[in-house]
């Protein structure tokens, strides 16, 4: 069974910077892209970026390029998204998924609340 | 590429068909797919390929479109079929864009 686990809902300052992860099982981690969406609170979903775990490649939305970083370990299985200067508007749902409307192989993690607050 | 999906809400009773349409500024072919969200619950495609039904959904719901126009279409809605439908295009794959979503409703 293919399952995304996300890391657990986080409460940060403004300023601080933050590492979420996405652990994959149940298929080959290395061979499929993931990728990372948000979804503000009330607001609807936003393709932030994706990742090729096997060679680093990856890509982002104009809206987030240089305001997160998304990577990943294959060796582990996990894709990451870093924040280095967080601000109270990254308060969101963040979610990994596989984004694969093409073959229908697309698999979700379960979102990691992240709130931003002085 | 800019993606129009409309309408942003609708209400509807059980029972009733309805059709969700997403656009497009330029053709994608067929590489869109649609979700359902329901409160608190990560999205789950329904359709992929623009018309092909996800395993196990019910075939009360239906994809069509190529190119820039592209529909979602739910027959007999049920009760858990109110949620929040979005689309995404992969033309550009793995680049990705959502639709703004479509809210249904119980009327």
């Amino acid at each position: 069974e293919v399952q995304l686990v996300q890391s657990g809902a986080e409460v940060k300052k403004p300023g601080e910077s933050l590492t979420i992860s996405c652990k994959g099982s149940g298929y080959r981690f290395s061979s499929y892209w993931i990728g990372w969406v948000r979804q503000m609170p009330g607001k609807g979903l936003e393709w932030m970026g994706i990742t090729y775990p096997t060679d680093s490649d990856t890509r982002y939305s104009p809206s987030f390029q240089g305001q997160v970083t998304i990577s990943a370990d294959t060796s582990i299985s996990t894709a990451y998204l870093y924040w280095s200067t967080l601000k109270a508007s990254d308060t969101a749902i963040y979610y990994c998924a596989t984004l694969d409307v093409r073959t229908g192989g697309d698999y979700w993690g379960q979102g990691t609340l992240v709130t931003v607050s002085s | 590429i800019q993606m129009t999906q409309s309408p942003s809400s609708l209400s509807a009773s059980v029972g009733d068909t309805v059709t969700i349409t997403c656009r497009t500024s330029q053709g994608i072919r067929n590489d869109l797919g649609w979700y359902q969200q329901k409160p608190g619950k990560a999205p789950k495609l329904l359709i992929y390929g623009a018309s092909t039904l996800q395993t196990g959904v019910p075939s009360r719901f239906s994809g069509s479109g190529s190119g820039t126009y592209f529909t979602l279409t739910i027959s007999s809605l049920q009760p858990e079929d109110f949620a929040t439908y979005y689309c995404l295009q992969d033309y550009n794959y793995p680049v990705c864009a959502f639709g703004q979503g479509t809210k249904v409703e119980i009327k």
